[in-house]
């Protein structure tokens, strides 16, 4: 069945790059997705990826897609402490399949 | 719009107590998900149901568990009885309907529920 995996943590330091990885087993998902779940609260969609582009920029958020290895990954640029959250993969339409999600921590 | 409502906030409980989660999807979506999230099992989907109908109940663990959606506006997840290794926070999402992908799915803030 379908399946999408994800490191389960990450820290860097405040104004350094973050780069979050994932890995997902359909092929057939038009498009894919990260959310941002923040301490307490729902998941938030962030951004979102057509799956015949190879890569999406907004503002700090970079998607880099590699649909031959089945990759998908999620850059941000100057990360700050207010990025620190759970970072969430998926795919799919109507039904979403969500990887584990990866925790990034930002130190000051 | 206020988004996804959820109700309570907090709850807890005794084990073997009935408990009933609410929800309310944002005005006008069509789809509607119950999650469950712990940090054993990650985000897990329980059920969702389309135009009210239940399309997919294979994330429901067990019989102790049933969800409704009486009409466009409403949910509940009732947890009969629960026990402890019930306790998780549980989301409710909706979708709007049509294919572009900003109509995925908008999350609730969560119950977090604790059976004692």
């Amino acid at each position: 069945g379908e399946d999408v995996e994800q490191s389960l943590f990450l820290s860097v330091r405040e104004g350094d790059s973050s780069v979050i990885n994932c890995t997902y087993t359909d092929s057939s998902s038009t498009y894919l997705y990260w959310y941002k779940q923040e301490p307490g609260a729902g998941l938030q969609l962030l951004t979102y990826i057509f799956s015949n582009m190879d890569m999406k920029q907004d503002q700090r958020l970079t998607v880099l897609l590699n649909k031959k290895d089945k990759h998908l990954s999620l850059r941000i640029a100057d990360t700050q402490t207010g990025d620190s959250a759970i970072y969430f993969c998926a795919e799919g339409k109507g039904k979403l399949i969500f990887g584990q999600g990866t925790t990034l921590q930002v130190k000051p | 719009d206020a988004g996804v409502i959820q109700s309570p906030r907090h709850e807890v409980t005794e084990m073997g107590q009935e408990v009933t989660l609410r929800c309310k999807p944002i005005s006008g979506h069509n789809s509607l998900f119950w999650y469950r999230q712990t940090m054993m099992r990650g985000l897990e989907l329980l059920i969702y149901f389309n135009n009210n109908v239940p399309i997919d109940d294979s994330g429901m663990p067990e019989d102790r568990f049933s969800a409704k959606m009486p009409n466009a506006s409403f949910s509940t997840l009732k947890i009969q009885p629960s026990e402890p290794r019930d306790s998780a926070v549980y989301f409710c999402a909706s979708r709007g309907q049509g294919d572009r992908p900003s109509y995925e799915q908008y999350f609730g803030p969560g119950t977090r529920l604790t059976v004692t």
